[in-house]
């Protein structure tokens, strides 16, 4: 079965740090592309940035350049997202998801990581 | 504001059959036959329903259905059951390695 694990939850302070991460399983993580997708509070979805677990390739929506950061350890099928210093604004459910590259289509999620920030 | 425009809600009877329609531009719907539709129950990831505007992907319902024409792409549900109640959120393709996604539908099987 294709699978995609997210890290738990995570409350935080604005200006502290946070990485969360997506363990993929069931297929060849190295061979497709991980996207984040947000869903803030009540709010609708929003694609953020994409990497390719092979060769690290990455590309962001041009809203979020340089507010967050993607990477990824193809040795342990892992991708990362990550903040330097969270606002208030971040607060949001974070979900990784498997993005076929010849249909543009994302096709399994995982289960969501919830981030609050809140001083 | 979202990329793409979808009605806030959308209601049927159990049976009946409802669109959702997804509005976009030239740019985006109108440019490829990338769009997708995904449904959402509440505290659940999104579930893949439709993608390249009318492929269903394995065990998704073949009572939905999808369509696109110009700018603008459609869901059909039709034989509404209970368990149909959710949101549902179109995608498509914007262009270097982008995705889009509209407002959400939230459909109400009354």
């Amino acid at each position: 079965e294709v699978q995609l694990v997210q890290s738990g939850a995570e409350v935080k302070k604005p200006g502290e740090s946070l990485k969360i991460s997506c363990k993929g399983s069931g297929y060849s993580f190295s061979n497709y592309w991980i996207a984040w997708v947000r869903q803030m509070p009540g709010r609708g979805l929003e694609w953020m940035a994409m990497i390719y677990p092979g060769d690290s390739d990455t590309r962001y929506s041009p809203s979020l350049q340089g507010q967050v950061t993607m990477s990824a350890d193809k040795s342990i099928s892992t991708a990362y997202l990550q903040w330097s210093g969270l606002g208030a604004s971040d607060t949001a459910i974070y979900y990784c998801a498997r993005q076929e590259y010849y249909t543009r289509t994302v096709d399994v999620w995982g289960q969501g990581t919830t981030v609050t920030v809140s001083s | 504001q979202s990329a793409l425009t979808q009605p806030a809600s959308v209601s049927g009877s159990p049976g009946q059959s409802i669109t959702i329609s997804c509005t976009g531009s030239g740019s985006d719907v109108g440019r490829y036959k990338f769009v997708s539709w995904f449904q959402q129950h509440p505290g659940n990831a999104p579930k893949l329903m439709i993608y390249e505007a009318s492929k269903r992907p394995p065990g998704a319902s073949n009572r939905f259905s999808g369509s696109k024409s110009g700018n603008t792409a459609s869901l059909t549900i039709s034989g509404l059951q209970a368990e149909d109640e959710a949101d549902y959120f179109c995608c498509s393709y914007g262009g270097s390695s982008t995705l889009l996604f509209g407002g959400g539908t939230k459909l109400t099987v009354l």
